[in-house]
């Protein structure tokens, strides 16, 4: 059975720390994993990662994966409070819809 | 990328009667999906919809509690019907756009049965 795998499921740091988010994966036909942040209700698209070994950035955040060893990080440098979120993972199949994580939940205090 | 209307935002609805809600999107997309967030969980998906065709359910979903329909290559309709206080969720659309396989989402619709 596919299936996606996020850990920790929830988180509770300081403003400023930085903090490492985890996503193993088992699925067929992988094509692609995706990050979301979810605030509210609609996730938001950050980052989409095809190829071992390059990172992805985009300000404070990147992540990285691993397609031997089936996983992928996601880092936060330097927390703020904004970026309390239920941090989604998610993997794409060929022709399919996403198969979601079940999220990790960050909470930062200032 | 692609920019989804959906609506309504939230309703709070009595049990047995149905909500239509309904996704839009500024372009022709060929996939669009319907998910379900309960309360403390991750997104699972109920349904692929289809132009000009059944959609095609997840495991666990039917099309007689969630009919969907798909008339067009913008515009898709998720109905929950009979409502019980087990459907209180989030319900989000998605579209997958040709050229990238990312997922965009509508705004998402908070429903409560009461």
């Amino acid at each position: 059975e596919d299936k996606v795998v996020q850990s920790p499921l929830s988180l509770v740091v300081h403003e400023g720390d930085t903090v490492t988010l985890n996503c193993s994966y088992e699925v067929t036909n992988f094509r692609s994993l995706l990050w979301y942040k979810q605030e509210k209700k609609a996730p938001t698209f950050l980052f989409m990662l095809t190829s071992s070994g390059i990172e992805k950035k985009s300000g404070r955040l990147s992540s990285i994966l691993d397609k031997k060893e089936l996983f992928s990080i996601l880092n936060i440098t330097a927390t703020q409070t904004g970026d309390s979120a239920v941090y989604l993972c998610a993997v794409n199949q060929a022709g399919t819809a996403l198969i979601f994580g079940k999220g990790t939940t960050l909470s930062v205090s200032s | 990328s692609a920019v989804i209307s959906q609506k309504p935002s939230r309703d709070i609805c009595q049990r047995g009667t149905s909500l239509t809600i309904q996704c839009q999107v500024d372009s022709q997309v060929t996939m669009m999906f319907w998910y379900r967030q309960q309360p403390g969980q991750s997104l699972t998906l109920i349904a692929t919809a289809n132009q000009g065709s059944e959609a095609t359910y997840e495991s666990g979903f039917v099309i007689d509690k969630f009919p969907i329909s798909r008339p067009n290559l913008t515009f898709s309709t998720l109905t929950v019907s009979n409502m019980s206080p087990e459907d209180s969720s989030i319900y989000l659309c998605s579209v997958g756009v040709k050229g990238g396989p990312e997922a965009f989402f509508g705004q998402g619709t908070r429903l409560t049965v009461v």
